[in-house]
């Protein structure tokens, strides 16, 4: 069984720097894109990036390119998002969600599988 | 704005049907057949309900379709049950961007 797991809410101050993670099990880590979708509250759904553990092939949405990063550690079925300063407008859930589809051409494939949410809040 | 348009809202009687809209362009719900639908209820995560346009993972009721045609695919639910009151996102693959493309979503309304 496919499962994405995600680590635990976070609250967080302006200016300070997180990482969240996403562990996946249940199936070849390296062979699949993993990343990361935005849920602002009260609102929709955006894709934030992608990451293909098999050779770390990164790609950003346009909106979120220099904003975060995105990594993962394939040592231990991993991946991340990064910010080094946040700011109140990161406050969101954060999914982590892979396409059904293997390989490096389902790049583009909608989400099949989902991650619980990570919450993250930044106020002062 | 989204990439693909979805009404804002739909409601429904329990028993009935009802279908959400999904609106794209050639270069994503109309050209590909890799348009999924998702179900979410609140504080809860996305669930995959209907994949590839119409086909419905295991565990998902029978009672959830989906459809295309043209540049808009469509996720009709029969037998409308209070359950499935929820919001309901449409993705697309897409020709013109690295990312899978969204809909705004929908609120599902059980009367």
């Amino acid at each position: 069984e496919v499962q994405l797991v995600q680590s635990g809410a976070e609250v967080k101050k302006p200016g300070e720097s997180l990482k969240i993670s996403c562990k996946g099990s249940g199936y070849s880590f390296t062979s699949y894109w993993i990343g990361w979708v935005r849920q602002m509250p009260g609102k929709g759904l955006e894709w934030m990036g992608i990451i293909y553990p098999g050779d770390s092939d990164t790609r950003y949405s346009p909106s979120f390119q220099g904003q975060v990063t995105i990594s993962a550690d394939k040592s231990i079925s991993t991946a991340y998002l990064q910010w080094s300063s946040l700011k109140a407008s990161d406050t969101a859930m954060y999914y982590c969600a892979r396409p059904r589809a293997r390989g490096l051409m389902a790049v583009a494939d909608p989400p099949g599988y989902w991650g619980q949410g990570t919450l993250v809040t930044v106020s002062s | 704005q989204s990439a693909l348009t979805q009404p804002a809202s739909v409601s429904g009687s329990p028993g009935q049907s009802i279908t959400i809209s999904c609106t794209g362009t050639s270069s994503d719900v109309g050209g590909y057949n890799y348009v999924s639908w998702y179900q979410q209820h609140p504080g809860k995560a996305p669930k995959l309900m209907i994949y590839d346009v119409s086909n419905r993972p295991s565990g998902v009721s029978n009672r959830f379709s989906g459809s295309k045609s043209g540049n808009t695919a469509s996720l009709t639910i029969s037998g409308l049950q209070a359950e499935d009151e929820a919001d309901y996102y449409c993705s697309s693959y897409t020709s013109s961007s690295t990312l899978a493309v969204f809909g705004g979503g929908t609120k599902l309304t059980v009367l």
